[in-house]
């Protein structure tokens, strides 16, 4: 089974400044899709972007861009010019491109802004 | 606006009692899935469904059932074998169909024992 980890639990940010959270997964495949879900309080699940692996060019949402490294399984999410309602937990997740519609979120990573 | 909805938003079960959580949707997604989430534990796999008619267990199905009699619809029922049930629960949806389709989700239901 895919695994996907995230290693910082707790991340903090100053607002205004920029942040990364970290995510790496375990898979054979050579064709799958990533994505970062955010989590604020309000516990709804929104998408923040979402990668294709066999895309090379890194997705980029607004204020909100990725550091895709295939070879290193490495998704790495990094938020510019961080604001308050940037505050919440953030969740990697994997999906196959093949069989199947199972997703992998990894256990998350809670991130405060602070003013 | 399409979207998912989930009730109710707040649920209280008694001991030996069998819950439904409630779960539509209205984006013409082929599979749907239910996730519990505790805290600190990120979101966990119950049940999911590609089709009608069809479901499969996830990582941490005992204690729970699910239906897919409709493709707008499905139903969660803790049972009484859930000896923990005390959680937030989470449905999704996605497409089949397209590649690398995102989940989305509905608001939750949390869950309580009284």
């Amino acid at each position: 089974a895919q695994t996907v980890t995230q290693s910082q639990p707790e991340m903090s940010v100053q607002e205004a400044e920029t942040v990364t959270l970290s995510c790496t997964y375990d898979t054979s495949e050579s064709d799958y899709y990533l994505f970062w879900y955010k989590q604020p309080p309000s516990r709804q699940m929104i998408l923040v972007i979402r990668q294709e692996a066999y895309k090379q060019q890194n997705a980029t949402e607004n204020r909100f861009s990725v550091n895709f490294q295939k070879a290193a399984k490495s998704f790495s999410l990094k938020i510019s010019d961080s604001q308050l309602g940037d505050a919440a937990m953030y969740f990697c997740a994997y999906r196959r491109s093949n069989t199947g519609n199972q997703f992998y979120f990894g256990t998350g990573t809670s991130l405060t802004v602070i003013p | 606006d399409g979207g998912i909805t989930q009730s109710p938003k707040y649920l209280f079960r008694k001991e030996g009692q069998n819950v439904t959580l409630s779960c539509e949707q209205n984006l013409n997604h082929d599979a749907m899935y239910w996730y519990r989430q505790d805290p600190g534990q990120g979101l966990r796999l119950i049940y999911y469904s590609q089709i009608v008619n069809d479901f499969q267990k996830g990582d941490i199905a005992e204690g729970y059932s699910v239906s897919r009699e409709k493709k707008e619809s499905f139903p969660l029922t803790v049972t009484s074998a859930q000896k923990n049930p005390t959680a937030f629960y989470l449905c999704a949806s996605s497409r089949d169909r397209g590649r690398g389709q995102p989940q989305h989700f509905g608001d939750g239901t949390r869950l309580s024992i009284l």
